[in-house]
């Protein structure tokens, strides 16, 4: 198994569908976070989960909503999307410390790459 | 704030050359973290270094070599006798300072021709 796996890996969906972005990490990690990477623009920082608590949401529209049920699964729920959500979605998972802060080290997956028509 | 900068948006060279990736940050933290990351054509990043602020020691590991300096704030990547399977976007991370979560710069696109 790898570290961190993300379903499905690509994904074209229309403005009105509702779709599911899933992460699990086999890492033993606390922590889990979704990046977004457009083309031509920095990796955004979207959410961050620490011990399944939510602790930093960066301003993401609603249209996006994280669920972490557990340490080891991350979902990203999309609905209403625009076409310019089309990017790649990444996971990531670390091993957080006191406070719910980190190392900096993170692990990723292969992301999922998702079209908006 | 924390900064980083990498001036080289793209670079191409030939397979064996040295290149450099350079990586210039800010901040007012007096202690913090540098990173280096690898993100291939398959998409995952891949973690590559991380040096504390108090090591200014240089890093060799294989081929990779990386060059810390504190006075110029500057934290270069040197990649000896490139590989085609060194292209990737290469990105150096903004100090961290033990915050929730890294954020990355634009990165540098790393092209090694065959």
């Amino acid at each position: 198994e790898t570290g961190v796996t993300q379903t499905p890996r690509h994904l074209v969906m229309g403005m009105t569908n509702k779709k599911s972005l899933k992460c699990e990490q086999h890492l033993g990690h606390n922590a889990m976070y979704w990046y977004k990477q457009s083309a031509k623009k920095p990796l955004e920082l979207m959410f961050v989960y620490s011990l399944e608590e939510r602790v930093e949401n960066n301003s993401v529209p609603s249209r996006f909503s994280p669920e972490c049920p557990n340490s080891s699964h991350l979902f990203l729920h999309l609905h209403t999307l625009q076409p310019e959500d089309s990017a790649l979605y990444l996971c990531a998972s670390s091993q957080a410390t006191g406070g719910g802060r980190g190392t900096g080290e993170l692990f990723f997956g292969e992301g999922s790459r998702l079209t908006v028509l | 704030a924390q900064k980083v900068t990498q001036a080289q948006t793209e670079i191409s060279v030939v397979e064996k050359e040295d290149v450099t990736l350079d990586c210039v940050y800010e901040t007012r933290d007096t202690t913090y973290y540098l990173f280096w990351y690898k993100q291939p054509p398959s998409g995952e990043l891949v973690f590559l270094i991380r040096r504390n602020s108090f090591d200014e020691q240089n890093e060799i590991s294989g081929r990779y070599s990386w060059n810390f300096q504190k006075s110029t704030s500057s934290f270069n990547f040197t990649i000896t006798a490139s590989q085609v399977v060194d292209s990737a976007v290469y990105f150096c991370a903004p100090p961290y300072g033990g915050r929730r979560a890294l954020t990355f710069g634009s990165g540098t696109r790393l092209q090694v021709q065959p």
